[in-house]
Parts: structure tokens; sequence; C-alpha cells
């Protein structure tokens, strides 16, 4: 069962742009919430999280944003560089051990 | 600071062989492990966690089964590969899951 989604595989986005990564989820149960970036025949990073009684966290370039009633988040990303090119993953929380991951989008940003 | 280790980073194997992947943290002591798995065009799926030597849980039925034979490795296995266990295995320690390497294994 695909409990997160990412519906987008990829994006594609001009250097200096905002880059927008969207992720939508299906139990309201889930608190809290993970992007992971992941560059090829590397294992994914950790990049910036989110808990349910937030709506938003910033961290330099990276926001997210989460839409509790829409059960959506998205990944802002300001002004995108072409090092951000990899494949950025969701993830959803209901307990430590307990984590859902998106299938992934695939972001290329142009020079 | 800490550090993991995944190995081989590339396997092929046949159908029916057995599998052995290692995974050893150092740097840290009595870490939560985490095998996942990512099969082509999925997300990461759990299949295995510890939170101690010796203690594993499934999260899925599946032709693997994972060890925790010391405090910092963490092992998955089989004893007959499937040719859907094809995919990329991924472990991972601590919370939010840091992850390795990872070893792409191509089951033929």
């Amino acid at each position: 069962d695909q409990q997160v989604k990412q519906n987008s595989p990829s994006l594609s986005v001009q250097e200096g742009r905002i880059s927008i990564l969207n992720c939508d989820y299906t139990n309201s149960m889930f608190d809290y919430f993970l992007w992971y970036k992941k560059y090829p025949a590397e294992g994914p990073t950790f990049l910036i999280s989110i808990s349910s009684i937030k709506d938003k966290n910033e961290d330099g370039r990276f926001t997210v944003f989460l839409n509790k009633s829409a059960k959506h988040l998205s990944l802002h990303i300001v002004p995108s560089q072409p090092g951000d090119s990899a494949v950025y993953f969701c993830a959803a929380s209901l307990s430590n051990n307990d984590m859902r991951f998106g299938a992934g989008t695939r972001l290329t940003v142009k020079p | 600071s800490q550090t993991i280790h995944q190995w081989p980073a590339t396997l092929v194997q046949p159908v029916g062989s057995p599998l052995s992947l290692e995974c050893t943290v150092e740097g840290t002591s009595n870490p939560n492990l985490y095998w996942y798995r990512q099969a082509a065009g999925r997300g990461l799926q759990l299949l295995f966690y510890s939170v101690g030597i010796g203690q594993i849980s499934s999260e899925v039925p599946q032709n693997l089964s994972a060890s925790r034979p010391q405090d910092r490795q963490f092992i998955l296995s089989s004893k007959k590969l499937l040719l859907s266990d094809s995919g990329f295995y991924l472990c991972a320690w601590s919370w939010p899951p840091n992850f390795g390497p990872g070893t792409r294994l191509l089951v033929l």
C-alpha cells in the first residue's frame, strides 16, 4: 500500500528559479515528515523535516510546508542550483521505527 | 564521527543462490539499525529494524532474514534468492535514518 505518494517522477527547473517538489499521504496519523536527497550510486541523505504540529520549517534555501487538512507536503528550493540535481524522497513516520517513503522525484536544475 | 559501511557495492547472483549483505556502523554504540530496499521505480521499503543485539523486527513477509550478531553489525541474508529480490539494499542507523552507500543486487 502506497501511503506516501510522489506523483511527479521528474521535474526540470532553470538555475536560480524555485523548485517545488510535492508529496501526498493518506494516513492522517503520520506525525513526522522528512525529505531526503539521493545522488546516483549513493544512499539517501537527510535534508529537512517537519513535525505535524508545524506547517513550515525552513533551513537555508530549503523550506518544507505541511498542509495537514490536504495531507500534502512540499519542498521548496530557492534559488535552485545545478548541484541540487538529484532524486528527492519524501517520507512520513508513525513512530521512530515505522517510516514510509514515496517513490521519489528526479530534479534536474539546468544551468 | 559516525560512519556506516556496506558491502559489496554491487552483486550479481543467480536465482536460488544464498545471499549475505553486511552493514557495520562506527562511532556510535547501541544504534537502531535498519534494512531498506528500493525496487525499480518504487520508494524505499523498510524490511527489518533492530533496537539491539539479537533483536530483529520484520516489517514484511519475504524471502529474506536479518541478524544482529554484534552491536554495530547488521546482516541481511537469504537462503535462496528469487528474481523479485533484485533491488537496491540500504542499511541505515539512528533517527532520522542515516543511510549507507547501498548494495545493488541483481538476481538473474
